[in-house]
């Protein structure tokens, strides 16, 4: 079945540092991957998405590129904020069998940035 | 345009009781799907529906359930409550991509 590994947190960073959440997946098909964020005692924001090989998702200077040789969807930021502290998830979505339209989530990291 | 809705955002039941949790979708979205995130098991599928069929359903016993209504909300019942279900519940609604609710936090005691 598809799966979801995300890189093991909790990460903790100093304001302006780069930022890196990897994200490797396994998946039948061609599935769709995505980004979100959750803030304290909220629901999930997405962040960002890419839906084929190739294609790089953006946002508020977040990053990430759909991998299909390494099977991977990595987050970046190039210089991080107090206010990107939050856990992190990433997301697949297959494009058919029985595990089509939903969302398979990592486990999700979380970010704290410190001033 | 308003995002997706859930009602109530806290919900308190004790064991063997019923909780039904609502979910108003983004406009002209048809697709509502139901996620449990329990604490230290990450976000798990528990159903979607689509124009009021349910299309899948995640690895959860036939005590959830839920159904979809005509304007497309939908509602999540949990019969028979366990202590286990004690969880955020978040609806997301769907054209391609999911935009998710703010969650039902259910405890049970």
């Amino acid at each position: 079945g598809n799966s979801v590994t995300q890189m093991e947190g909790p990460v903790t960073l100093s304001e302006e540092a780069f930022l890196t959440i990897n994200c490797t997946y396994t998946a039948t098909g061609y599935p769709s991957l995505f980004w979100y964020v959750q803030y304290p005692g909220e629901g999930l924001q997405l962040l960002l998405k890419a839906t084929k090989a190739d294609d790089k998702g953006s946002n508020k200077g977040f990053e990430a590129t759909y991998r299909k040789e390494t099977t991977s969807f990595h987050l970046e930021k190039g210089s991080v904020q107090v206010s990107d502290s939050a856990v992190y998830f990433c997301a697949l979505r297959d494009a058919g069998g029985t595990s089509y339209g939903k969302l398979t989530f990592g486990q999700g990291t979380i970010l704290t940035v410190h001033p | 345009e308003a995002g997706v809705t859930q009602s109530p955002t806290h919900l308190i039941k004790t064991r063997g009781q019923q909780a039904t949790l609502r979910c108003s979708p983004i406009s002209g979205h048809t697709s509502v799907y139901w996620y449990q995130q329990a604490l230290g098991l990450g976000l798990q599928f528990l159903l979607w529906y689509d124009e009021g069929e349910e299309r899948n359903r995640g690895n959860f016993p036939p005590r959830f359930s839920g159904r979809q209504f005509p304007n497309y909300s939908s509602e999540l019942n949990v019969n028979a409550l366990e202590l286990e279900d004690s969880a955020l519940y978040l609806c997301a609604s769907s054209h391609e991509t999911q935009y998710f609710g703010p969650g039902t936090r259910l405890l049970v005691l």
